[in-house]
């Protein structure tokens, strides 16, 4: 099946740093990626979808100028978290959808950020 | 719409019994469900979906059941096992949004 992958899998960042996590689709061209936040015990919760050369579509409540979005090609999406804090530690998951499959989302592992 | 869930709801199994998980969504206009598999630590596993159009869909050893009238999604897990161990989401879908809709989801335990 499809393989999405993130990079890194791990992060721990000081306040006020910026960290950037790669989504990658390996074997299949992506239009739309997903992101999502997943807070511990919680439900995956959508945060903006990217779309290849253009602009991402930001949630209600969810800031663009923190959560800076670039899908620059059909296989890479690239999340920065800037001016990180310590609420904003969760795991982030990115999924990426097929062309070929319609509606199929394929999710990436994950990617755990943790801001002292 | 998105759902926030403060606690998981388990489910507790005997390892070989049937499982059933549920989920009630409330979207009308969702024409399209998945049930994913989440163990620690990792993103959603795909287990199965189904379109509206249809009440029923099986898979090997799994059985998704959509009811539109009352807008719920059944998950049933034959023959259990340790391995299945997880949290289980259900996801949500309508052509005119192209993201999911995750429910609040359930863990699963599997005693041996």
């Amino acid at each position: 099946g499809a393989v999405v992958s993130q990079h890194p899998s791990w992060v721990i960042c000081k306040s006020g740093t910026s960290v950037k996590i790669e989504c990658r689709s390996l074997d299949f061209q992506a239009t739309t990626m997903f992101w999502y936040r997943q807070f511990p015990k919680q439900s995956l919760m959508l945060m903006a979808t990217s779309n290849e050369g253009s602009k991402a579509t930001y949630e209600q409540g969810v800031e663009k100028d923190k959560f800076l979005i670039n899908h620059a090609s059909l296989t890479l999406s690239t999340l920065t978290v800037t001016s990180a804090h310590p609420e904003d530690s969760s795991f982030y998951i990115c999924s990426a959808r097929d062309l070929a499959s319609g509606n199929e989302q394929f999710f990436g592992p994950g990617t755990r950020l943790t801001v002292l | 719409g998105e759902s926030v869930g403060l606690h998981l709801p388990t489910l507790s199994v005997q390892e070989g019994d049937n499982s059933i998980i549920n989920c009630a969504y409330s979207n009308s206009a969702s024409d399209y469900f998945i049930w994913y598999k989440q163990e620690s630590g990792k993103g959603p596993q795909f287990i199965i979906d189904i379109r509206s159009n249809m009440d029923k869909r099986q898979g090997q050893r799994v059985t998704v059941l959509l009811n539109k009238t009352v807008k719920h999604l059944s998950l049933q897990i034959a023959a259990t096992q340790p391995g299945d161990s997880a949290v289980y989401f259900c996801a949500e879908n309508d052509t005119g949004r192209r993201a999911l809709t995750f429910g609040s989801g359930t863990r699963l335990q599997v005693q041996p």
